[in-house]
């Protein structure tokens, strides 16, 4: 079956560490998106891609980095310098604005 | 700048009943209207998703309707279940955004037995 998958489910950072998630699809689609989601609060974009090699700044990149080496995955590492990480964090794709698709999401704490 | 909102936060109510979800926004350039339903740690799931050009979708118990002069869209859910418990968003994509969604904030459904 197509869909996104996201690795691990849970993660824990350790202070000034950088950790990576993974996000693959097998959905062949154009763009994905890396959002942040907080309680109380509306997802919040990171960054997306819409074509392998090219990805641009969402609202809150700030501390975060992405590639976009292969179309099915984009995967986000979390820099020492975002000074508040702990969240859950959703990975999407879409093909031209339809059809959006989530994964199940990563849970990251900061111990 | 295009914000979205749903009201309320939070609901509670009694199994069988029939309830609306409200989402406004404030920019009525949208592309589409999409509601989607996220369980507790869970990714999101899509519901339904209304062109700017439509009025309404259905989807077994679940219809929205979209008034895009008025800045609303409702998610009406028919004979609630208990496994209808979950938050609820809704999301705005806007035209020339890049395919980029706008979101609200949600509200968590709690059905009762």
């Amino acid at each position: 079956d197509g869909g996104i998958t996201q690795s691990p489910k849970y993660l824990f950072r350790k202070e000034g560490q950088n950790v990576t998630l993974s996000c693959e699809q097998n959905l062949n689609h154009d763009a994905m998106y890396w959002y942040r989601q907080d309680p109380g609060q509306g997802l919040r974009l990171i960054y997306y891609s819409q074509i392998v090699n090219d990805f641009q700044k969402g609202d809150i990149a700030e501390g975060y980095s992405v590639s976009r080496e292969k179309k099915e995955s984009f995967p986000l590492t979390v820099t020492s310098a975002q000074k508040n990480p702990t969240a859950f964090y959703l990975c999407a794709s879409n093909l031209g604005g339809y059809g959006y698709t989530f994964g199940s999401g990563t849970r990251l704490t900061v111990v | 700048k295009q914000e979205v909102t749903q009201i309320p936060a939070a609901l509670s109510v009694p199994e069988g009943e029939n309830l609306v979800l409200n989402c406004s926004f404030t920019d009525s350039a949208i592309y589409n209207l999409q509601w989607f339903r996220q369980d507790p740690g869970k990714g999101l799931t899509s519901l339904l998703l209304i062109q700017s050009s439509q009025r309404e979708q259905t989807s077994g118990r679940l219809n929205a309707s979209l008034d895009k002069s008025s800045g609303r869209s409702t998610l009406y859910i028919a004979a609630s279940q208990p496994g209808d418990s979950a938050t609820y968003l809704c999301a705005v994509l806007l035209m020339d955004s890049n395919y980029q969604l706008i979101w609200g904030a949600g509200t968590k459904l709690i059905i009762k037995p």
